[in-house]
């Protein structure tokens, strides 16, 4: 089973400031098959970001995905105010079950 | 409109049973694995497992296998996640999300989510 880590508990930014967060998997996520979700506080996780690196429907262009391997990172370029939330990424490599990170939160500064 | 509508929130005591259920609307529900997740309170995001309503085929986290059981009603488009004996411990919000399709692959990222449902289990 892969663990997946995202390294920030907390990452304190300011409106305008690009923001990087990682995410690093226990073993080799097969075909890049990692996504990217953001949450704000009492609703539903929101899909960013799939197979690393490509943008969900309706997803603003500030936010990109890269990586492989075992190593991810979601950057949104110039945060907006509506950007800081909770970030989590999930594999869904190989057969499941898959898996979540445990969460990066993104806060004002 | 692709759409994942939840049942409401449920208050139960520890021993109790529950079934949950996400009814789907505006995609061909057997065509796409459906998933649940939990979030304890304050907590993140954990994988429970996903069905594929076509032919039931289902897959449970370890945390998760021979606790709960997932299954589908075709007829109605409805996936349910359900407990023989709650636990204090279930207490948690339990999101259903459509398990996307990505050219040939039939299983993607979630891409669309439900609101949620709110368990309570206590004494």
């Amino acid at each position: 089973e892969i663990v997946l880590t995202q390294s920030s508990g907390t990452l304190s930014l300011s409106p305008g400031e690009r923001a990087t967060l990682s995410c690093r998997a226990s073993q080799s996520v097969s075909s890049n098959y990692l996504a990217w979700y953001q949450q704000k506080p009492g609703q539903a996780p929101r899909l960013l970001i799939y197979r690393a690196s490509t943008r969900a429907t309706g997803i603003p262009d500030r936010f990109s995905g890269s990586g492989s391997g075992t190593d991810f990172t979601l950057t949104i370029s110039r945060l907006e105010p509506e950007d800081f939330a909770m970030y989590y990424c999930h594999h869904y490599s190989g057969s499941p079950p898959y898996s979540f990170g445990q969460g990066t939160k993104l806060e004002i500064k | 409109e692709v759409q994942l509508v939840q049942s409401g929130s449920e208050v139960k005591k520890p021993g109790e049973s529950l079934k949950i259920s996400c009814n789907t609307s505006g995609y061909k529900f057997i065509n796409y694995w459906v998933g649940w997740v939990r979030q304890m309170p304050g907590k993140g995001l954990e994988w429970m497992g996903i069905i594929y309503p076509g032919d039931s085929d289902t897959r449970y986290g370890p945390s998760f296998q021979g606790q709960v059981t997932i299954s589908v009603d075709k007829s109605i488009s409805t996936a349910y996640l359900q407990w023989s004996s709650l636990k204090a411990s279930d207490t948690a919000v339990y999101y259903c999300a459509r398990v996307g399709r990505d050219g040939y692959i039939q299983r993607s990222a979630f891409d669309i989510w439900g609101r949620g449902t709110m368990i309570t289990v206590s004494s």
